[in-house]
């Protein structure tokens, strides 16, 4: 079956400390795989998404995740978090073909100390 | 780009009650989502149109919820009637051929 797991339910970082936030799927094709970001009462926004090609892909707000099959990961990554970050991250995988839905994972809400 | 955009941004109706909620994608864009978010399921896609055409509604909980997309820039998800159960934060989003999915602001939605 196709899943997504987010394995943090909730993580804290010190502002300027970096960030890792975890994604493994589950997909029995080539995924497009995203990392969307939802504020306090806000939609979902896109951070990045993964298509094919490079496996190290950059996204808004300074984030990066890496593609990798072997592992059937997609964390995403930040070098230096800002207080700003602090929200609920979603990871999410779709099919291949000319399809749309989406299967997101759980989310993980990040708190950010000052 | 005004982005998708959600009415009403929050409803707090009683049980019973018949919900609608609307959503307006952005132009050009073919595909319509209907999401649903609590905190016990997390999100949940309800149903998704393409073209206007309902592909897949396997989602939609119970006959209760029935959804509309009378033309590519509209949409409607009903709830008739509605249950305390049934409150959450529902979100459109829409998107257009194999890119990412551009979501709205979502309606709260209360029932009491």
């Amino acid at each position: 079956a196709q899943s997504v797991t987010q394995p943090d339910i909730h993580i804290t970082v010190s502002e300027g400390a970096s960030l890792e936030l975890r994604c493994n799927y589950s997909y029995g094709a080539t995924p497009y795989l995203f990392w969307y970001v939802q504020s306090p009462g806000q939609g979902l926004q896109l951070l990045l998404k993964y298509f094919s090609g490079d496996t190290l892909v950059q996204g808004i707000k300074g984030f990066e995740a890496e593609f990798k099959r072997s592992q059937s990961s997609f964390n995403l990554r930040k070098p230096s978090v800002h207080w700003s970050d602090a929200a609920e991250y979603f990871c999410a995988v779709g099919p291949s073909g000319n399809t749309g839905k989406l299967i997101f994972g759980q989310g993980t809400t990040l708190q950010v100390k000052p | 780009d005004a982005g998708v955009i959600q009415s009403p941004r929050h409803e707090v109706t009683e049980m019973g009650q018949e919900v609608t909620l609307r959503c307006k994608p952005i132009s050009g864009h073919n595909s319509l989502f209907w999401y649903r978010q609590t905190m016990m399921r997390g999100l949940e896609l309800l149903i998704y149109f393409n073209n206007n055409v309902p592909i897949d509604d396997s989602g939609m909980p119970e006959d209760r919820f029935s959804a509309k997309m009378p033309n590519a820039s509209f949409s409607t998800l009903k709830i008739q009637p509605s249950e305390p159960r049934d409150s959450a934060v529902y979100f459109c989003a829409s998107r257009s051929g194999l890119n990412e999915q551009f979501f709205g602001p979502g309606t709260r939605l209360t029932v009491l």
